[in-house]
């Protein structure tokens, strides 16, 4: 069955440190890839995507993310990390083949230090 | 532009009782997605509708129906509801059914007791 895996389940930084949070996701076919993030209070929103084309997505706030085919990974990254972006952050996968499905994983919660 | 919005906020239920959640998409979008999402965990993709029919399904048993009208807007109906069932229902809409482009809405807050 499909699955996404996010390894990282609690994240604390201090402002201004880099962040790369992960992504797997087990599927064979075709997928378009997602990160969406969920601010304290808030909707769940889309960050990135990637449907096809250069592998390195950049999405808003800074955020950006990399397809790596042959690994099955979509990480997001943040050079520079600010205290606004103390959030929740879930990678999600959409698949046609079949039936449409998207599969969300269990998500990271990121804590950033002021 | 409205956004996506869902009736009601919360709801407490009764092992065994039926539910309706309903919810209006974002003005020009006519794809509705529902999802779970248990504390603790991501959305769990439940089905999507598109122009009024079921376009897509995930793990969840048939007591697990919905419903979407001519202008859009969709119901997710649970019948005899169990305990497990207590959690956030998110609706998202979409423009089309290959766009992905989900706009969330704030989802019900369902308890089961």
């Amino acid at each position: 069955a499909q699955s996404v895996s996010q390894h990282n389940h609690h994240v604390i930084l201090s402002e201004a440190a880099s962040l790369e949070l992960g992504c797997n996701y087990s599927y064979g076919g075709t997928v378009n890839l997602f990160w969406y993030v969920q601010y304290p209070g808030q909707h769940l929103q889309l960050l990135l995507k990637y449907f096809s084309g250069d592998p390195l997505v950049k999405g808003i706030k800074g955020f950006e993310a990399e397809f790596i085919k042959s690994k099955f990974s979509f990480n997001l990254r943040k050079p520079s990390v600010q205290w606004s972006d103390t959030a929740e952050y879930f990678c999600a996968v959409s698949t046609t083949s079949g039936t449409y499905k998207y599969i969300f994983g269990t998500g990271t919660r990121l804590k950033v230090l002021a | 532009e409205t956004g996506v919005t869902q009736s009601p906020t919360h709801l407490i239920k009764t092992r065994g009782q039926q539910v309706t959640l309903r919810c209006s998409s974002q003005s020009g979008h006519n794809t509705v997605s529902w999802y779970q999402q248990a504390l603790g965990q991501g959305p769990q993709f439940i089905f999507q509708y598109y122009r009024e029919e079921e376009n897509g399904r995930g793990n969840f048993p048939p007591r697990f129906s919905g419903l979407q009208f001519p202008n859009y807007s969709s119901e997710l109906n649970v019948n005899a509801l169990e305990l497990d069932d207590s959690a956030l229902y998110l609706c998202a809409s979409s423009w089309d059914s290959n766009s992905y482009e989900q706009y969330f809405g704030p989802g019900t807050r369902l308890t089961v007791t």
